[in-house]
């Protein structure tokens, strides 16, 4: 099984509508990543949740981290068609004074005019 | 500032051949990590280099490798080929890693026939 599942796997929404994307880890969290990607291209950063608790925001989009149930959500609000991509969580391990990212399976939106 | 550059884009190789990409980090950053994302394994970690070295690695066999030099320009060199090394190669960098964020280049698709 995967240490880090997204839900849902996939997410079809109207343009103007809200939407949730969860991201659960079976291992401790030390911090969360928060990427987003168009199909067959590289990863945009969005968010770096750090500490249990913390929650952040750009533009329409909101984070946040709970440490205790090891999960993290993103949350947008009103959403647009520039919206659409594939949503990654990826969770940092800090070995060797690098790190190295574990992603999740990915949630896939799509957003209807 | 320029971002995460990888070249080349698309590569279509043979069973049995070997493969070099090629990864130039951010200006001012040192550490490069390599990632291979495909539809059944998801986004994984291959490795890390830092200062010319090799600080992190991944679960990959020894087919894969990868280097740094002192301008912090990183290769990966995946050796015999197989149709399952069919897949999207991405490389982020950092400016020491840690607890940094990563940012991601566009990506090379390799293709194995």
């Amino acid at each position: 099984s995967q240490e880090l599942e997204q839900s849902p796997q996939s997410l079809i929404v109207q343009e103007g509508k809200n939407l949730t994307i969860n991201c659960t880890s079976s291992k401790t969290l030390y911090g969360l990543y928060w990427y987003k990607q168009k199909y067959g291209e590289g990863l945009i950063f969005l968010m770096m949740l750090q500490k249990g608790g913390e929650e952040k925001s750009h533009e329409k989009i909101t984070a946040k981290l709970d440490e205790k149930k090891q999960q993290s959500s993103l949350h947008i609000t009103a959403s647009q068609p520039s919206h659409a991509g594939i949503y990654l969580c990826g969770a940092p391990r800090y070995t060797g004074g690098g790190n190295k990212l574990t992603f999740g399976t990915g949630t896939q939106l799509k957003v209807e005019l | 500032k320029a971002g995460v550059t990888q070249t080349p884009r698309y590569l279509i190789k043979t069973r049995g051949q070997q493969v070099t990409l090629s990864c130039s980090p951010i200006s001012g950053h040192r550490s490069v990590s390599w990632y291979q994302q495909t539809p059944g394994q998801g986004l994984q970690f291959l490795f890390e280099y830092f200062s010319e070295t090799q600080r992190n690695k991944g679960n990959f066999p020894g087919r894969f490798s990868g280097r740094q030099f002192s301008n912090s320009r990183s290769e990966m060199n995946v050796s015999t080929l197989e149709l399952g090394d069919s897949a999207l190669y991405l490389c982020a960098s950092t400016k020491a890693g840690g607890r940094e964020t990563q940012y991601f280049g566009p990506g090379t698709r390799l293709l194995v026939l």
